[in-house]
């Protein structure tokens, strides 16, 4: 089985700052992915960025960039360059590449301060 | 452009009655899925298909059916509708094999038991 966890409920961030929002996982699994969601108020769930565990490359998108650190089992979000438009509450997940299904962590919401 | 819809969007209903939830998506996905979101816990695995006649239980099955008798559908019905069952579903989809290691979500479906 595959956990994840997020440890921090609640961060903030400075409009034009660089924040970091912490996820670790556990699974047993070699072959893997990671995610993580975006869930504005409106709730759509937004992919943000994925990781596939055998790149060892951190994955990046714009703004948005992983530090995957995998004998740590850990897969931080950083985003920089914070805008109004990133307030949102951030769900890291994995996934196993046999399996289908998608496990979540507790999700961290994010505030961004003018 | 292919999408997943669900219906209706919110609904309230009283204790004890039957509820179904509409999934449809048009990606051709094998793999459909329903989430529910309750504050504290993420997005938890109700019940997931990975193709036509396929349906399994997921960590909090109890009290919700599936059936799935074509690609695009998955229904989720809440046989005896429970007050700990309001929350915000969420349907989702993704491909099998390698491409399919990311998966998407409809808009949800807010419920309310009453």
């Amino acid at each position: 089985a595959q956990t994840v966890t997020q440890s921090q409920p609640e961060m903030s961030v400075q409009e034009a700052e660089t924040v970091t929002l912490s996820c670790t996982y556990d699974t047993s699994e070699s072959d893997y992915y990671l995610f993580w969601y975006k869930q504005p108020p409106s709730r759509q769930m937004i992919l943000v960025i994925r990781q596939e565990a055998y790149k060892q490359q951190n994955a990046t998108e714009n703004r948005f960039s992983v530090n995957f650190q995998k004998a740590a089992k850990s897969f931080s979000l950083k985003i920089s360059d914070s805008q109004l438009g990133d307030a949102a509450m951030y769900f890291c997940a994995s996934k196993s590449g046999g399996y289908q299904k998608v496990t979540f962590g507790t999700g961290t919401k994010l505030q961004v301060i003018p | 452009d292919a999408e997943i819809t669900q219906s209706p969007r919110h609904k309230i209903t009283e204790t004890g009655r039957q509820v179904t939830l509409a999934c449809h998506q048009t990606w051709n996905h094998n793999n459909m899925f329903w989430y529910r979101q309750d504050l504290g816990h993420g997005l938890r695995l109700i019940h997931y298909s990975y193709g036509v006649q396929d349906t399994n239980k997921g960590e909090v099955s109890d009290g919700y059916s599936v059936s799935r008798s074509n690609t695009e559908d998955l229904p989720l019905t809440l046989e005896s509708a429970a007050s700990s069952q309001t929350s915000v579903y969420f349907c989702a989809s993704s491909e099998s094999g390698g491409a399919g290691n990311t998966i998407y979500f409809g808009e949800g479906s807010w419920l309310t038991v009453v």
